[in-house]
C-alpha cells in the first residue's frame, strides 16, 4: 500500500530535550516535506527537499533540522524543542514532474513541549 | 510578502444549497492545489490546477484557476453532510515552496 509514515504519532516532551520525528514514504517519490499545523494558521512548511541531500528552507526553519541521506526518509530533528514548537506535525511527498504534483500526507505527529 | 487568503474561514451551509471558497494569492503562480481535512485527520487532496483557466471537477466539487486575477475558486453544487471539513488551497512558489490558505471550515447540516 502506498504510504507515508510518521513516527511517534504523540510525543510530550520537555524544553532542550532532543527528538527526532521519523516520515518515510514507500512510493520513491522525490520530494518531500515538513509542515506545522497550527490554529487559524493553517500549514506552513518547515523544510523541503526535492532528492537525496537537496533541502531548502521553508516558512519557519528555526529550530528544525532535518536530513534526506535516502530517498524513502527525511526524519524532523529538535535539537533543543522549546514550547512553542508545540504542534502539529505533517510530513508529505510527492514526485516533481515539471513542478510539484499532488502531496500525499502522512497521518500527523502531535508534539507538546512542555 | 506573499499571502494566500481563503475567504470564508468558517461556512454553515444547508444540504442542497450551493457556494463557493474564494482563495486569493498575492504573487505570480501557476500552481494551486486544494485539499480536504476532516477532524483530527490527515489531508487528502483534491485538485490540482495547473495553468490559467484550468477547471476541475469531482462529484459536488468544481475547482477553477484565474491566475490573471490571483484566484482560485472551489464550488459546491448541492451540498451533502459527508462534505464537511476544513478546505485548504495552497499556491506553488516557482521554488517549490508551499504557502497555505489559513483553511476554511465548512459545516453542513442537514
Amino acid at each position: 500500500e502506498a504510504q507515508v509514515t510518521q513516527n511517534p504519532r504523540y510525543l510530550i516532551t520537555v524544553t532542550g530535550k532532543k527528538l527526532t520525528v521519523t516520515c518515510s514514504q514507500n512510493m520513491n517519490h522525490e520530494y518531500m516535506s515538513w509542515y506545522r499545523q497550527d490554529p487559524g494558521l493553517g500549514l506552513r512548511q518547515i523544510y523541503y527537499s526535492m532528492n537525496v541531500e537537496v533541502t531548502d528552507k521553508g516558512d519557519v526553519p528555526e529550530g528544525y533540522k532535518v536530513s534526506r541521506k535516502e530517498k524513502r526518509n527525511f526524519p524532523l530533528i529538535l535539537e533543543s524543542p522549546s514550547p512553542n514548537q508545540t504542534s502539529l506535525y505533517f510530513c508529505a511527498s510527492s514526485f516533481l514532474a515539471g513542478g510539484q504534483e499532488t502531496q500525499y500526507f502522512g497521518p500527523g505527529t502531535r508534539l507538546l513541549v512542555l | 510578502e506573499l499571502k494566500v487568503e481563503q475567504n470564508p474561514l468558517f461556512l454553515s451551509m444547508q444540504e442542497g444549497k450551493n457556494y463557493t471558497i474564494y482563495c486569493n494569492y498575492s504573487t505570480t503562480s501557476d500552481r494551486l492545489y486544494w485539499y480536504r481535512q476532516d477532524p483530527g485527520k490527515s489531508l487528502e487532496s483534491l485538485f490540482v490546477l495547473l495553468s490559467n483557466g484550468a477547471v476541475k471537477q469531482e462529484g459536488r466539487l468544481m475547482a477553477s484557476l484565474d491566475t490573471k486575477a490571483r484566484l482560485s475558486t472551489l464550488h459546491i453544487t448541492a451540498a451533502v453532510h459527508d462534505l464537511s471539513a476544513t478546505y485548504f488551497c495552497a499556491v506553488d512558489l516557482a521554488s517549490y515552496q508551499l504557502i497555505w490558505g489559513a483553511g476554511t471550515k465548512l459545516i453542513i447540516k442537514p
